[in-house]
């Protein structure tokens, strides 16, 4: 069935560095991918999608680009924020949806 | 982007007591809404699939009788958790699915807690 890998947290970072997880999905047909965040104590919020092989999700700095050739599709961004300490979920839709474990990221000041 | 609010957001019962929980789609119409349930520090466990006017499609291990569900209208569902118990005790999230977004969108979640 379909699965979705992620980088094992907690990650944690000083502000301005660069973060990435890693993410890989195991998926019969072509499914569209989703980042998800989830702060403290409340559900979650979609950050960024992608449709379709080579799309490239955007969104409050992050990015992400759908590679069916690796299977993955890695979160990224810049330069974080203490604002940006948050679970990340990696996810598949092939009409219900599978997560990832999710991955813990603190940004320390 | 789409809004999904869920009500209560904290709710605090005794045991053999029922709770209900809500689940609406405020700007768009869902077809299908999701239940989940999380428990600290895990990803997020599907418990059913919930089509409007039809029958829910509870994952394997999910009891039915335990964790009724209802989706009246395009804009509503509702999960019951009946005669809980502590074990129950957990974080619930729904979710709506918009059709035109092919994109699922969360509520803030449900704490509940069984004393």
């Amino acid at each position: 069935g379909d699965s979705v890998t992620q980088m094992e947290g907690p990650v944690t970072l000083s502000e301005e560095a660069f973060l990435t997880i890693n993410c890989t999905y195991t998926a019969t047909g072509y499914p569209s991918l989703f980042w998800y965040v989830q702060y403290p104590g409340e559900g979650l919020q979609l950050l960024l999608k992608a449709t379709k092989a080579d799309d490239k999700g955007s969104n409050k700095g992050f990015e992400a680009t759908y590679r069916k050739e690796t299977t993955s599709f890695h979160l990224e961004k810049g330069s974080v924020q203490v604002s940006d300490s948050a679970v990340y979920f990696c996810a598949l839709d092939d009409y219900k949806l599978s997560f990832g474990a999710g991955t813990t990221v603190t940004v320390r000041a | 982007g789409a809004v999904v609010s869920q009500h209560p957001s904290w709710v605090i019962c005794k045991s053999g007591t029922s709770v209900k929980i809500e689940c609406r789609s405020l700007d768009f119409q869902a077809t299908t809404m999701f239940w989940y349930r999380q428990f600290p520090k895990q990803s997020l466990m599907l418990m059913a699939t919930s089509n409007e006017g039809s029958k829910a499609t509870y994952e394997q291990g999910v009891e039915k009788d335990k964790f009724l569900i209802n989706h009246a209208s395009l804009t509503l569902s509702t999960l019951t958790v009946t005669s809980a118990h502590p074990e129950d005790s957990s974080f619930y999230i729904c979710s709506a699915r918009d059709p035109k977004q092919e994109t699922q969108y969360f509520g803030p979640g449900t704490r509940l807690l069984v004393l």
